[in-house]
């Protein structure tokens, strides 16, 4: 069974200043990564994804997540944080190996991120 | 391009009322989705179509029914609201089947509620 864990449920993080929300997960093969955004009263939208290659992968907005195999972590970072990336992101990710609906991405549990001005 | 239209977006009900929420898209999307939203606990799968014409029970499929009524609309129906079921629903869709790329495109919601 696949699963993904977000430790933190709130960031919080002064403009200007990097930010890291994590992310760990658990697949029986190799995993597929995600991460998405979610606006108020807003449906999720894509920010980025591993399947293969480079760790470090860059997304939309400037943000980038770095996969790491051995800590099976999938954490997203941004150099700089801006006021409007407040908002809540979830990670998801796929077994490649699994079957039915299984094979559907599995989201963690949210992370709310605060930017201070 | 509207891309995924929910409709409604807000609903009351009674214990043991019936309704259904409308999902469609206008993306030529072969997949559909429905997930629940609840604090906490990130978004389980309800349903899912991979393509026209199949529905496969996701996560938490009790309690709901679905129709894949063309490639463009996926129906949710509650048959009799329970007050576990308030939550937030969102209908979603992809170009391919089984997610193999997992960009997911997310209508707004619909934020139901059961007294």
């Amino acid at each position: 069974a696949q699963s993904v864990a977000q430790p933190e449920d709130q960031v919080n993080v002064a403009e200007g200043n990097p930010l890291t929300v994590k992310c760990t997960y658990s697949v029986s093969g190799n995993p597929y990564l995600f991460w998405y955004v979610q606006y108020p009263n807003r449906g999720l939208q894509f920010l980025l994804k591993y399947i293969t290659g480079d760790n470090l992968v860059k997304g939309s907005y400037g943000f980038e997540a770095e996969f790491n195999k051995s800590q099976t972590s999938f954490h997203l970072k941004k150099p700089s944080a801006l006021v409007s990336d407040s908002a809540l992101y979830f990670c998801a990710v796929r077994d490649l190996i699994s079957s039915g609906s299984a094979r559907q991405l599995t989201f963690g549990s949210g992370t709310q991120l605060t930017v201070l001005p | 391009n509207a891309g995924v239209t929910q409709t409604p977006k807000f609903q009351v009900l009674k214990t043991g009322q019936s309704m259904t929420l409308q999902c469609a898209q206008d993306m030529n999307h072969n997949s559909m989705y429905w997930y629940r939203q609840d604090p906490g606990m990130g978004l389980r799968l309800i349903y899912y179509s991979a393509s026209e014409g199949t529905t496969d029970k996701g996560e938490v499929p009790n309690g709901y029914n679905v129709s894949r009524l063309n490639k463009r609309e996926f129906s949710l129906r509650l048959e009799s609201a329970a007050p576990s079921q308030t939550s937030v629903y969102f209908c979603a869709s992809s170009p391919y089947a089984n997610q193999n790329t997992g960009e997911l495109f997310f209508g707004e919601g619909s934020r139901l509620t059961v007294l």
